[in-house]
């Protein structure tokens, strides 16, 4: 069951940074913070992960609050071909590798 | 080449036909793994492999029937299927279970049962 709440959809004016907002408050300590999103007929595709501290890499940054209830995944200059939908899933360090994917949020970027 | 291919692309079966979904990757990852997505919804697990023998199967009716003949291969066959079982099909891989690596996932098989 996901562990994750997002908004349902958001927008973003192209070339602006898009700051997509993820809740875990019931994350445990060994549980990382994986970002997928899924581009129209498209399978997911990873965008980053973190367990503390922020990240980045070359598609994004996350950041991670110090009590780790919630994270933000940051596109620094949004572009019409990052209109998706971003999921946040939590998943543990250790065992199976499943993702379990909640309703994401529809990112739409506006020209 | 970080390329998980699914083939066919599209798929319009009957109730009785039998039919197989593909998946192929050459990343050398040692963890497949099968999605169903119906329409407007988030994927949803299916079954895992690793190392070739099944690890997980998330309660999936029998009339779907998975089969990984060697570490790049992921097939899923297809029988006696019903209407509400249209859906896209997503294959994905990761190196191995129980690592913080990410999973890479095909394009998908979109499925129609008539």
């Amino acid at each position: 069951d996901a562990k994750t709440t997002q908004p349902t959809s958001m927008d973003c004016a192209e070339g602006r940074a898009a700051n997509l907002p993820c809740n875990h408050s019931t994350i445990s300590g060994n549980e990382y913070v994986y970002w997928y999103r899924q581009i129209h007929s498209q399978g997911p595709q990873y965008i980053i992960h973190g367990l503390k501290n922020n990240e980045t890499n070359e598609m994004a940054s996350l950041i991670i609050t110090e009590d780790r209830k919630s994270s933000t995944l940051i596109l620094p200059h949004a572009t019409l071909r990052d209109t998706a939908v971003y999921y946040c899933i939590v998943r543990a360090q250790t065992g199976a590798n499943n993702l379990f994917f909640g309703t994401g949020t529809r990112l739409t970027v506006i020209p | 080449d970080t390329e998980v291919t699914q083939t066919p692309k599209h798929l319009v079966m009957g109730m009785t036909n039998k039919k197989s979904l593909k998946c192929e990757q050459h990343m050398g990852h040692r963890a497949m793994y099968w999605y169903k997505q119906k329409a407007k919804k988030p994927p949803e697990l299916m079954f895992v492999y690793s190392y070739e023998k099944l690890s997980i199967n998330e309660s999936v009716p029998s009339r779907f029937s998975p089969e990984c003949p060697n570490s790049s291969l992921l097939n899923l066959h297809l029988h006696a299927l019903q209407p509400e079982d249209s859906a896209l099909y997503l294959c994905a891989s990761s190196q191995v279970l129980g690592l913080e690596d990410e999973q890479y996932f095909g394009p998908g098989t979109r499925l129609t049962v008539t």
